[in-house]
This record gives structure tokens, C-alpha cells and sequence, in this order.
């Protein structure tokens, strides 16, 4: 099945600083990468996703770019505010339509944003 | 708000009991994923169905099971439980199969086996 390895597991970044979470996944079938964040007490929520027929997507203050030859793609959050603490998640879903909603989600990076 | 209705929120029993979890779909939406969320795993995969029918399997132990019904809601049965299966457990939904489309999470229910 597909691997997903998330990186950091933490992350303390002060309030207007860039935060930057990666995602490495194994199958390069791959073409769906969406990023969750989930709110102490909530239910994940998507954010941002992209598909492979494209390399950055942009919406306000978080990006997320895919590398499909490395095999990576990462959650970037400019200019953080408070309301961005939370825990992030990258989510890769399975290539093989056998197994379609298999989504193999990152361990999760918890982001603290001190003001 | 995502739409999705999980009940109960919370969730306290002892081993060896059985409980159920329900989910209500967001409004036409046909598929309905289970995941556990525990602090050590992260969130695991269980169990997906699409319109009535069991459509991907994850790691769901014998002792769990799920159904979908005619209105799309759904339950997840645990049975026997054990100290370990104390989670947090969501609920999600799709409008197709998933492999290419958001899923809406519930809030979850929050179970603990003591």
C-alpha cells in the first residue's frame, strides 16, 4: 500500500513567520495530494489540495507544491496567525481503483503560532 | 459545519460491551468512510461504502462492523471491546469514490473503554 511519511511532527513558529510541512509518499501512480487541518475538537477539514497536472496552487496565504519526480509535496502558510494552530495532515489516496477512499493520511504536523 | 452529523459525541463503557456509532452523510453525498483516530496511530483507514455497499477495507478488526442503509447513514458496531479501542472515531463523506474529491469529516465520537 502506499507509504506516507510527514515531516515535522512539530512545528513553534512565531506569528508572521512561513511555516513549511512536507510530505513524501511511495506510489508514483499518485495524482490527488490534499493537506487537512484539524482544530482542537473539529473533524479534519481540507484546505488546499492539487492535482498532478500542476506543480503550485496558491489560495491567500497557504500553497501547496508537488514535486511528482521526487515525490513530495508540501504545505506552505505564509505571514501565521493564531488561528492557524492547529494540526495538519497530507493525505495521499490510493492509485488502484480496487481500493478507491483508502486515503492514506500523513501522521500529522501539530503548528503552534506564538504572537 | 461540514454537514456531517456523528452521534453520540462521547462515548463511555466498559470492556467486553458493545456499541454502535452513527453517521449522517452530507446531503447527497454517496460514499461514507470510517476512521480511528488514536494518539499513537494517527488516523486509520476502516472501512469506505458507496451507496449501500461495502467499496474499501482498511485494518477494521473482526470484532468491527459497519453497514450502510437505503437513506446513506451509516453505523459502525464494536464489539468486545477492549482498552485499546478507546479513539476517536470519524465519520466522512464524498459525493463519488473518493480517490479525486474532498472528504467532509464529522466531529467524530469520542469513545473510551474502561
Amino acid at each position: 500500500g502506499e507509504n506516507v511519511e510527514q515531516h515535522p511532527s512539530t512545528l513553534s513558529v512565531q506569528e508572521g513567520d512561513s511555516a513549511v510541512i512536507k510530505c513524501t509518499y511511495s506510489d508514483s501512480a499518485s495524482n490527488y495530494f490534499p493537506w487537512y487541518k484539524q482544530e482542537l475538537g473539529k473533524g479534519p477539514q481540507l484546505i488546499i489540495d492539487i492535482r498532478s497536472n500542476v506543480g503550485e496552487k496558491k489560495d491567500q496565504r497557504i500553497a501547496v507544491t508537488l514535486n511528482k519526480t521526487a515525490k513530495h509535496f508540501s504545505l506552505h502558510i505564509t505571514e501565521t496567525q493564531p488561528e492557524d494552530s492547529a494540526v495538519y495532515f497530507c493525505a495521499v489516496p490510493p492509485p488502484y481503483t480496487d481500493s478507491w477512499g483508502k486515503f492514506q493520511f500523513g501522521a500529522g504536523t501539530q503548528v503552534v503560532v506564538t504572537p | 459545519d461540514s454537514g456531517v452529523t456523528q452521534t453520540p459525541k462521547h462515548l463511555i463503557t466498559a470492556t467486553g460491551q458493545r456499541v454502535t456509532l452513527r453517521c449522517s452523510p452530507r446531503s447527497g453525498d454517496l460514499s461514507v468512510y470510517w476512521y480511528q483516530q488514536s494518539l499513537d496511530q494517527g488516523l486509520q483507514f476502516l472501512i469506505q461504502y458507496y451507496n449501500g455497499e461495502e467499496r474499501a477495507k482498511g485494518n477494521i478488526l473482526e470484532r468491527f462492523s459497519a453497514q450502510q442503509f437505503p437513506d446513506l447513514h451509516s453505523e459502525l458496531n464494536l464489539s468486545s471491546l477492549e482498552l485499546g479501542d478507546s479513539a476517536l472515531y470519524f465519520c466522512a463523506s464524498s459525493v463519488g469514490l473518493g480517490n479525486t474529491g474532498e472528504l467532509f469529516f464529522g466531529e467524530g465520537s469520542r469513545l473510551t473503554v474502561l
